[in-house]
């Protein structure tokens, strides 16, 4: 049972280029996440799908678009990368939102941006 | 919205001491949630706390929700070299037509042999 598995693990982009992180879980949830961490930070939520078909702006959605292209898979792009965004990336999954589901995060995606 | 302030954000002990994280909310929190980050990995789901004053162990590990549900606390004792990482308390994202999870920032746990 591989859960939430995300791609690439690491990247290093150039300032300008774009790029898209993609996530698949496999345990039926209805909910997928996507947070940055940065040293200091903790976890910040950029994105969110409730479920399929809806997504929703978390804390920090600048510079960011997501697409939830079935229940499965929920993909974070970068149009125009900038220093600010290297971090690293966890996508995750629940159940549902709301009070009381777990949440599973997948094991990362490294981001640099030169 | 709604934060959730963690502390202390580093703590140095040494193997076989106590170690104590707190959590405090700004608001009343339906339920609590508490993830272990080791080094270079993600976070994994501890447990969740639901009803105020709750207490629940996990071998070495106590966690407590606050009698008002705006405060938890983990606490370990006799630390391993295994306990070290980011220990993280979350809790449920309100208002603004969020959901999901607010974390706090986190206590890194670093332990000395």
């Amino acid at each position: 049972n591989a859960g939430v598995t995300q791609t690439p693990k690491f990247q290093v982009l150039k300032t300008g280029q774009s790029m898209t992180l993609q996530c698949a879980q496999d345990m039926n949830h209805n909910s997928m996440y996507w947070y940055r961490q940065d040293p200091g930070m903790g976890l910040r939520l950029i994105y969110y799908s409730a479920s399929e078909g809806t997504t929703d702006k978390g804390e920090v959605p600048n510079g960011y678009n997501v697409s939830r292209l079935n229940k499965r898979e929920f993909s974070l792009r970068l149009e125009s990368a900038a220093p600010s965004q290297t971090s690293v990336y966890f996508c995750a999954s629940s159940e549902s939102v709301g009070p009381g589901n777990t949440i599973y995060f997948g094991e990362g995606s490294w981001l640099t941006v030169v | 919205g709604q934060q959730v302030m963690q502390i202390p954000q580093y703590q140095h002990v040494q193997e076989g001491e106590d170690f104590t994280t707190y959590c405090n909310s700004s608001t009343t929190l339906s339920n609590i949630q508490w993830y272990k980050q080791r080094p270079g990995g993600h976070p994994v789901f501890l447990i969740q706390l639901v009803k105020s004053g709750e207490v629940k162990k996990q071998k070495r590990l106590t966690f407590q929700f606050g009698e008002a549900k705006k405060n938890s606390s983990l606490h370990i004792t006799a630390t391993q070299t295994t306990d070290v990482g980011t220990y993280f308390c979350a809790g449920p994202i309100s208002g603004g037509g969020a959901d999901g999870l607010t974390f706090g920032k986190g206590t890194h746990l670093i332990i000395q042999p």
